[in-house]
């Protein structure tokens, strides 16, 4: 069954402080992944994808990492903002396939 | 205006009550699909439609159902609605076939709670 899990579950963290968010998956054949923002209340809106050839891919002060090897990936965000605060969703898209595998997302809140 | 939009909001209704959920979009897209957010669950794939014709359970639809009515309009009804229904149900759009890798856009959101 394809599976994608997300760390940590939770996260808090002063506001100019770096964090980085980690996504493990096993959905197979692999195909993308993305990230997805989630503010309270809102829908999720895609921040970055990669693809089976892409290892790193910036969106601004968002950098999504990718090893296909491993399945892994991670998002590292840098000098981070009141508006970061949001919940973080890792979605992988497996060859073949339309339906996306969700993570439960990672819930970042920043601190002033 | 919003690409995907979703109505009601919100919604407050009773046990056994028969509530409709609608969803339209301006993208153009043929594919729509349904979620619904628990806390500490994440996105579930209720039902999914890849054109008008064409209806899909997800993982969770016991409970549910669909109808696509146009390209542009998917709307999702609880039969009887019961407490455990109560959740954040979200509308979805995609287009596998635009160069932006089947991304999903989502609608903003019903807050469906069933007392």
């Amino acid at each position: 069954k394809n599976q994608v899990e997300q760390s940590p579950q939770s996260l808090i963290i002063l506001e100019g402080k770096n964090c980085t968010l980690q996504c493990n998956y096993t959905v197979s054949p692999f195909s993308n992944l993305r990230w997805y923002k989630q503010d309270t209340g809102r829908g999720p809106v895609s921040l970055t994808i990669m693809t089976f050839s892409e290892n790193t891919k910036s969106n601004g002060r968002y950098t999504a990492t990718l090893d296909a090897d491993t399945k892994q990936s991670s998002l590292h965000i840098t000098a981070s903002q009141l508006s970061d605060s949001a919940s973080y969703i890792c979605v992988v898209l497996s060859g073949g396939s339309y339906i996306p595998t969700f993570g439960r997302g990672t819930s970042l809140i920043v601190h002033p | 205006d919003a690409d995907v939009t979703q109505t009601p909001r919100n919604r407050i209704t009773k046990t056994g009550k028969r509530i409709m959920l609608e969803c339209s979009q301006t993208k153009g897209h043929d594919r729509m699909y349904w979620y619904r957010q628990d806390p500490g669950l994440g996105l579930r794939l209720i039902y999914y439609s890849f054109d008008v014709k064409d209806i899909n359970k997800g993982e969770i639809s016991d409970g549910y159902s669909v109808s696509r009515q146009a390209q542009a309009k998917f709307s999702l009804s609880l039969e009887s609605a019961i407490p455990n229904q109560t959740a954040l149900y979200f509308c979805a759009t995609s287009d596998p076939f635009s160069g932006s890798y089947n991304e999903q856009f989502f609608g903003p959101g019903t807050r469906l709670t069933v007392l």
